[in-house]
């Protein structure tokens, strides 16, 4: 069974810009949460998505947002980028429930802001 | 909010010798779960503990649950290089991960 995926798996970006990752989970899993890794502030959970909605969220600012599709692949955006957004933007899929089972995590997507 | 806390930071062992990490919460948890992360790698699920005292075993790695479910333990016996990497505490009720304990192993 394939991992999950991540694409691109590197970005460089200017404040200002926005910016959108994809993530496709494993076959048959429906949930999906993306977090962000930073050297600082360590893993930081940004939202969780289930069926196309979003059914958890994190504490960030607008700026960061996503959905889900009906094939359960996933998308982040981030507008108005800014030089404290440059992290390691993680998704994890899991079958239903992240809280109680495995979280599989993708690669990441190394952003940098310049 | 809910603090997590993981000790310590990092760990600087001898190839064979034991490590342990330890993360600790503020609330009573409902479930724990630990993950690895290697250098430069993603993090990976190593283990779930749900019940109070409870303690799991994977090769030399030995999971602990508190009997009050507020703190939870990973000991690793004899450390090897492969071992390397971040280990970090998910607090399941919720989407917090402890700050990670990174773990040198020097040959």
């Amino acid at each position: 069974k394939a991992g999950v995926t991540q694409t691109p798996r590197y970005l460089i970006k200017t404040r200002g810009q926005q910016v959108t990752l994809s993530c496709s989970p494993i076959s048959g899993h429906r949930s999906v949460s993306w977090y962000q890794q930073t050297p600082g502030q360590g893993l930081q959970f940004l939202f969780e998505y289930f069926s196309e909605t979003q059914r958890n969220k994190g504490n960030f600012p607008g700026r960061f947002s996503g959905r889900q599709f009906s094939n359960s692949r996933s998308e982040m955006n981030v507008s108005t980028l800014e030089l404290g957004d440059s992290a390691l933007y993680l998704c994890a899929s899991s079958f239903t429930e992240p809280l109680t089972d495995t979280q599989y995590f993708g690669p990441g997507t190394r952003l940098t802001v310049l | 909010g809910q603090q997590v806390m993981q000790i310590p930071q990092y760990q600087h062992v001898q190839e064979g010798e034991d490590f342990t990490t330890y993360c600790n919460s503020s609330t009573t948890l409902s479930n724990i779960q630990w993950y690895k992360q290697r250098p430069g790698g993603h993090p990976v699920f190593l283990i779930q503990l749900v019940k109070s005292g409870e303690v799991k075993k994977q090769k030399r790695l030995t999971f602990q649950f508190g009997e009050a479910k507020k703190n939870s333990s990973l000991h690793i016996t004899a450390t090897q290089t492969t071992d390397v990497g971040t280990y970090f505490c998910n607090y399941g009720q919720n989407f917090v991960f402890g700050p990670g304990t990174r773990l040198s192993v020097l040959p």
